[in-house]
């Protein structure tokens, strides 16, 4: 069964400092990995995706993350964040070869920013 | 293209009622996955329709049912409400070309007194 760690419930970091979120996943096969962003009071948008292909992946808003197999982590960065990155972002899975099986979700990191 | 899209957005109902909720899914998404976070649990997965049919389910208790229309809208349904049911549910529709990649709606805040 896969799973997915997000070893941090909660990260304070100061404006235009860099910041790593982690993730690790748990799966005995080749899975897709995912970055959403949950802004208060609002549904989850995607950050960025890692399906094949380069380990480095780009995403929107200054975000990326890099699949690492060997360690089995997905970790979130970006070199200098700003008051607006404030909010909770979750880490998710899903299999590669059963599409029509779920996707499995962190349980969330919140990022605080810090004046 | 207009985004998936949830309605009601709150909504507050005593222990006891019913409430069924609406998800439109972007248009061609055949897929639409519902979710229950609060903020103990997290996000919880409750089930997944593809062409009307519920293909996966999470383990919720059967208070809680769906379903899909042919024009791949959905509905949830949670009956004999709790107050543990308050939560935000999340509605999230894939599509065919990227059918690994969730899409979500903004929620409906669900308040049970």
């Amino acid at each position: 069964a896969q799973s997915v760690t997000q070893l941090d419930s909660q990260v304070p970091v100061f404006e235009e400092a860099p910041v790593e979120l982690r993730c690790n996943y748990s799966s005995s096969v080749s899975v897709y990995l995912f970055w959403y962003v949950q802004y208060p009071n609002q549904g989850l948008q995607l950050l960025l995706k890692y399906l094949s292909g380069s380990t480095l992946v780009k995403g929107i808003n200054g975000f990326e993350a890099e699949f690492n197999k060997s360690q089995t982590s997905f970790h979130l960065r970006k070199p200098s964040v700003h008051i607006s990155d404030t909010a909770e972002y979750f880490c998710a899975v899903s299999m590669v070869m059963n599409r029509d099986d779920k996707i499995i979700f962190g349980k969330g990191t919140r990022l605080h920013i810090l004046p | 293209k207009a985004g998936v899209t949830q309605t009601p957005r709150y909504l507050i109902k005593t222990r006891g009622q019913q409430v069924t909720l609406s998800c439109s899914p972007i248009s061609g998404h055949r897929s639409v996955s519902w979710y229950q976070q609060t903020p103990g649990q997290g996000l919880q997965f409750l089930f997944e329709y593809f062409s009307e049919t519920q293909r996966n389910k999470g383990n919720f208790p059967g208070r809680f049912s769906g379903r899909q229309f042919s024009n791949s809208r959905s509905e949830m349904n949670v009956s004999t409400l709790e107050l543990g049911d308050s939560a935000l549910y999340l509605c999230a529709s894939s599509g065919v070309l990227d059918q690994e990649t969730q899409y979500f709606g903004p929620g409906t805040r669900l308040l049970v007194l």
